[in-house]
């Protein structure tokens, strides 16, 4: 799977947005790239994911650039619930890796009042 | 309430012995997971299952043994082969092996002295 590489710790203003780069630049053309924090001692929660165009749901957006090289997770409107270490994973889905994920040490982000 | 549960949230062990971590869904996934945490860094897979009856090593499965009898349980046994089984022990599950997120349970602190 590619290597992805993130910021160790960011911090952000509570109801500011978030934005949380990750660096792919030696993902595949069917990687796909996921999203997951994990508060302090909890399972980790799915965030989000996608291939190639931006996506959005209830709880973040994930825009990948265009050569697919590097992605940016937003939480528009951070809150401090929103304080956790945000993972970003890159994954293909073929043979013997079907359903693997492979954590890194992630960004702790920190959001203060 | 649909979810992951393990049990216990902690556990404490002395050297030598074997212990079991229990993991059970009310998802309906077919595929679980077992993954590991140390202090400070990401997830490594134990095992994995894909189906009931089936499973596969992980990156760090020396140590572990697993079962896969019914569709809803996927427990963990950490014999005393396993050199530093002191961790966060992890179980999640998605609805098949393939592009789509894994849900994760609470998690099982497990101390070995």
């Amino acid at each position: 799977d590619a290597k992805t590489t993130q910021p160790t710790s960011m911090d952000c203003a509570e109801g500011r947005a978030a934005n949380l780069p990750c660096n792919h630049s030696t993902i595949s053309g069917n990687e796909y790239v996921y999203w997951y924090r994990q508060i302090h001692s909890q399972g980790p929660q799915y965030i989000i994911h996608g291939l190639k165009n931006n996506e959005t749901n209830e709880m973040a957006s994930l825009i990948i650039t265009e050569d697919r090289k590097s992605s940016t997770l937003i939480l528009p409107h951070a809150t401090l619930r929103d304080t956790a270490v945000y993972y970003c994973i890159v994954r293909v889905d073929r043979g013997s890796t079907l359903g693997r994920l492979y954590f890194g040490r992630g960004t702790q982000l920190t959001v203060w009042p | 309430d649909g979810g992951i549960t393990q049990s216990p949230k902690y556990l404490f062990r002395k050297e030598g012995q074997n212990v079991t971590l229990s993991c059970e869904q009310n998802l309906n996934h077919d595929a679980m997971y077992w993954y590991r945490q140390d202090p400070g860094q990401g997830l490594r897979l134990i095992y994995y299952s894909q189906i009931v009856n089936d499973f596969q090593k992980g990156d760090i499965a020396e140590g572990y043994s697993v079962s896969r009898e019914k569709k809803e349980s996927f427990p963990l046994t950490v014999t005393s082969a396993q050199k530093n089984p002191t961790a966060f022990y992890l179980c999640a599950s998605s609805k098949r092996a393939g592009p789509v997120e894994q849900y994760f349970g609470p998690g099982t602190r497990l101390t070995v002295t």
